[in-house]
């Protein structure tokens, strides 16, 4: 199975501040098959990019991913107070699909 | 739009099953993948199964193999997913979450995913 890690656990930041998020996997990304999910509590996960950079329908352009091979991430270029949630990386392009850990932004 | 709607949440005893539906709406049925994604208590995400848009072929993680099974109502566009031989380590929300691109097959992000649905493993 293909293992994603992600750094770090928490990001302490502010409103209009930059993010980062890594993700690391164990061996390579198919096609890049690479995806990022925002997850709120009590909400369905929603899908922020796939395919590394491809942003997903209605998602705002401060969102970006980056990456190849074994190295992705995503860049929210400043935060907004509805921003702070967890993000998920995801890798779909082998089974069993896998998620990493999560990476959550507070304030 | 496009919506996905779950059952509601279960309390199961240990070693009984649960069986979670959900229903599509907003989209042509048969020609999307659907996966199932569970998250236990302070966990991240988990990936569980996949059915593809007939129903005909399903592949499931190696970890609920033999405990989990995939099913699709075409006639009312809905998915099913049974857990049998629930424990404890059972109690957890489910998603079920659509594939967003049928021309990539099985192989596509997830989008939308439906509410979630608790089920609770306790005696």
């Amino acid at each position: 199975d293909i293992v994603l890690t992600q750094s770090p656990g928490t990001l302490s930041l502010s409103p209009g501040e930059r993010a980062t998020l890594s993700c690391r996997a164990s061996q390579s990304v198919y096609t890049n098959y690479l995806a990022w999910y925002q997850h709120k509590p009590g909400q369905a996960p929603r899908l922020l990019i796939y395919a590394t950079s491809s942003r997903a329908t209605g998602i705002p352009d401060r969102f970006s991913g980056s990456g190849s091979g074994t190295d992705f991430t995503l860049t929210i270029s400043r935060l907004e107070p509805e921003d702070f949630a967890v993000y998920y990386c995801q890798q779909y392009g082998a089974s069993p699909r896998t998620f990493g850990q999560g990476t959550k932004v507070e304030i | 739009q496009v919506q996905l709607v779950q059952s509601g949440a279960e309390v199961k005893k240990p070693g009984a099953s649960v069986k979670v539906s959900c229903k599509a709406s907003g989209y042509t049925f048969s020609n999307y993948y659907m996966h199932w994604v569970r998250q236990a208590p302070g966990q991240g995400l988990e990936w569980m199964a996949i059915i593809n848009p007939s129903g005909s072929s399903t592949s499931y993680s190696s970890k609920f193999q033999g405990r989990v099974t995939v099913t699709t109502d075409t006639s009312t566009s809905t998915v099913y997913m049974d857990l049998d031989s629930l424990t404890s380590d059972d109690t957890a929300v489910y998603y079920c979450a659509r594939g967003i691109d049928p021309a990539r097959g099985s192989y596509t992000a997830f989008d939308p995913w439906g509410q979630g649905t608790l089920v609770t493993v306790s005696s």
